[in-house]
């Protein structure tokens, strides 16, 4: 069963407009963690986020973990049409040696 | 390149053929998975395996199985296939002792009839 839900669905933006996911989940974890997915491809590894921590940033990417809600908020910034994909968060309950369970993804389009 | 090998990535079979769909990786990755991703289902987990002779059933583990021999390979056969099976199926690989991200394969886009 998936323990992520991404909020919305899917999200269309013009380009250079900042984009916004969430993520909630129903049980406690160790980390949790953004992939991208281009269409027809395999998934990349975006960010981790452990539970001891609230904020993190990579280049263009900011990730929030609000562990007493059970959330998560993926931020692109200054968004380009290649952003355009699908973005899926996953959630793992132990360190490194439990499966990863991911969302059902939120489909980003980024408009030239 | 260093990274997950998936082959085939494209197969057509008969309800009722099996085949096994080849995973390999060459990062030294203790912990390795098969998902099914179907449109508007996300990723769901078939089996994994935490190292070398141990496995364990995921979600959606009927009609599929598994082995790991050795530390880079992770095969996953369909026993008798069926139409439900029809399905993009990724192998992943990370490491096992430490949160870490997954490297994923690029598929294998499977058919069913």
């Amino acid at each position: 069963s998936q323990q992520g839900e991404e909020d919305p669905q899917a999200l269309s933006i013009q380009e250079g407009e900042n984009a916004t996911m969430n993520c909630s989940y129903k049980t406690s974890i160790n980390n949790l963690q953004w992939y991208r997915q281009n269409s027809g491809r395999g998934l990349v590894h975006l960010i981790l986020i452990r539970s001891n921590e609230r904020e993190k940033h990579s280049g263009r990417l900011r990730v929030t973990l609000d562990t007493s809600k059970k959330s998560s908020s993926l931020l692109i910034t200054a968004s380009r049409a290649a952003d355009t994909a699908s973005y899926f968060c996953a959630t793992a309950r132990n360190s490194g040696n439990t499966p990863l369970v991911f969302g059902k993804g939120t489909r980003l389009s980024v408009i030239a | 390149n260093a990274g997950v090998t998936q082959t085939p990535k494209f197969q057509v079979l008969k309800t009722g053929q099996s085949m096994t769909l080849q995973c390999a990786q060459d990062m030294n990755h203790e912990y390795m998975s098969w998902y099914r991703q179907d449109p508007g289902m996300g990723l769901r987990l078939i089996h994994y395996s935490v190292g070398a002779g141990i496995t364990d059933q995921g979600e959606v583990p009927n009609g599929y199985n598994v082995s790991r021999s050795t530390t880079e390979d992770f095969p996953l056969r369909l026993l008798s296939a069926a139409p439900s099976q029809t399905s993009v199926y990724f192998c992943a690989s990370s490491y096992r002792d430490r949160p870490y991200g997954y490297t994923f394969g690029s598929g294998t886009r499977l058919t069913v009839v």
